[in-house]
């Protein structure tokens, strides 16, 4: 079975400094890694994806995602925080194994950025 | 535009009634989805449907009920054996690795 961690809960960072918001995951055969955000009481949105090709992903909003297949690890990054980022943010993972074709989701990271 | 419609946006029910979620896409996506979202929680899959006429369990399907009689629709029903279905449930439809979802109903019981 697939699966995704997203181990915290809570990511709090100031306004302007680097942020970094993990993820790990657990997948047969080669993962389709997705991050996304949700904003209060809305659907989800599409931030970015790794199919394959470059580790280094770019997204929408100035956001990237780093895939490392050895940590199996897809951490999303933002060199410079704002405060309109705030949100609740899932990274979910896809294999194409068999006849799993389904999103799997992690439990979500509260991002606050500080004025 | 193109895009996954649910509604309604927000829904009351009785305790004991059968309630239905509609969601409604024109992306042409062959697999559509429907999830349960609760406080840190995450997203839980409630069922999924990859062609019309078929669909499969997901992790928590029990006191729910789909239908998949067109490409375009997709919706749940929330049944009286549902015991605990207050929560905020999202439709999303994928094709190939995109993947899209509604704004999401928020199902309340009173």
């Amino acid at each position: 079975a697939q699966s995704v961690a997203q181990p915290e809960d809570q990511v709090n960072v100031a306004e302007g400094n680097p942020l970094t918001v993990k993820c790990t995951y657990s997948v047969s055969g080669n993962p389709y890694l997705f991050w996304y955000v949700q904003y209060p009481n809305r659907g989800l949105q599409f931030l970015l994806k790794y199919i394959t090709g470059d580790n280094l992903v770019k997204g929408s909003y100035g956001f990237e995602a780093e895939f490392n297949k050895s940590q199996t690890s897809f951490h999303l990054k933002k060199p410079s925080a704002l405060v309109s980022d705030s949100a609740l943010y899932f990274c979910a993972v896809r294999s194409y194994s068999g006849s799993a074709r389904q999103l799997t989701f992690g439990s979500g990271t509260q991002l606050t950025v500080l004025p | 535009d193109g895009g996954i419609t649910q509604s309604p946006k927000y829904l009351f029910r009785k305790e004991g009634q059968n309630v239905t979620l509609s969601c409604e896409q024109n992306l042409n996506h062959d697999a559509m989805y429907w999830y349960r979202q609760d406080p840190g929680q995450g997203l839980r899959l409630i069922y999924y449907s990859q062609i019309v006429n078929d669909f499969q369990k997901g992790d928590i399907a029990e006191g729910y009920s789909v239908s998949r009689e067109k490409k375009e629709s997709f919706p749940l029903t929330v049944t009286s054996a549902q015991k605990n279905p207050t929560a905020f449930y999202l439709c999303a439809s994928t094709r190939n690795t995109e993947a899209f979802f509604g704004q999401g109903t928020r199902l309340t019981v009173v």
